[in-house]
């Protein structure tokens, strides 16, 4: 069974903390996602990659940055966690198509407490 | 940029009954694919149906169908025999494919289904 593997289900941090959520796939798809989803917001994206080392900013990058040194593997970095950065917080992937479904698969969340 | 709006944030239907959740969007591609997720409250979000925007046929799984009017930028989601299990977030999610999918799914705020049983 394919799968995006979210390390933490929940997580609580105090402010200013570094926080790394981490996230694996094992479907060999190039394309990785990083979202966040709040009540009345929806999903939004935070950062993108389109390959290894690759990274691209999304809708709201703001106080976040991403790595990406596998394939398998993106992380999302809070450098100094603040309280408006409490979320939840989703992974996904994807392969690389065009002109046909790109497989989107997501992983099961992290919710994210900054106290 | 494109943009998906969700107009109803809360829908309920009584259970065997057909409810419709709306969706329009915007945007100036000709290419694209949209997409119903389903979230319930286990978090994992799953995938309902989509719609290739060069199809003009309506897509169909199961109970689910939608509605597809690409010159309005309309596309709603009909659940026919509404069940307990339908009962969860449903986003509605467009895909531009001049990227490859590579940037993303862009999404609406979701629609909270209630079942009545």
């Amino acid at each position: 069974d394919v799968k995006v593997t979210q390390s933490s289900r929940y997580l609580v941090k105090r402010t200013g903390e570094k926080v790394f959520l981490e996230c694996v796939q094992d479907m060999d798809h190039e394309n990785m996602f990083w979202y966040r989803q709040d009540p009345g917001l929806g999903l939004r994206l935070i950062y993108f990659s389109y390959d290894v080392k690759m990274k691209e900013k999304g809708d709201i990058p703001e106080g976040y940055s991403v790595s990406r040194e596998k394939k398998e593997r993106f992380s999302l970095i809070l450098e100094s966690a603040s309280t408006n950065q409490t979320s939840m917080y989703l992974c996904a992937s994807s392969y690389h198509s065009r002109g046909q479904e790109a497989g989107y698969t997501f992983g099961s969340g992290t919710r994210l407490t900054v106290v | 940029a494109q943009t998906v709006t969700q107009s109803q944030p809360e829908m309920s239907v009584q259970e065997a009954e057909t409810v419709t959740l709306s969706c329009t969007y915007d945007t100036s591609e000709s290419d694209y694919y949209l997409f119903w997720y389903k979230q319930p409250p286990s978090r994992q979000m799953i995938l309902v149906i989509r719609q290739e925007a060069y199809k003009q046929q309506n897509a169909t799984e199961n109970r689910f169908s939608v509605n597809f009017q690409k010159a309005a930028k309309s596309f709603s989601l009909k659940i026919s025999d509404s069940q307990l299990g339908d009962a969860a977030m449903y986003f509605c999610a467009y895909r531009s494919d001049s990227g490859g999918g590579a940037d993303g799914l862009t999404f609406g705020k979701g629609t909270h289904l209630i079942i009545q049983p």
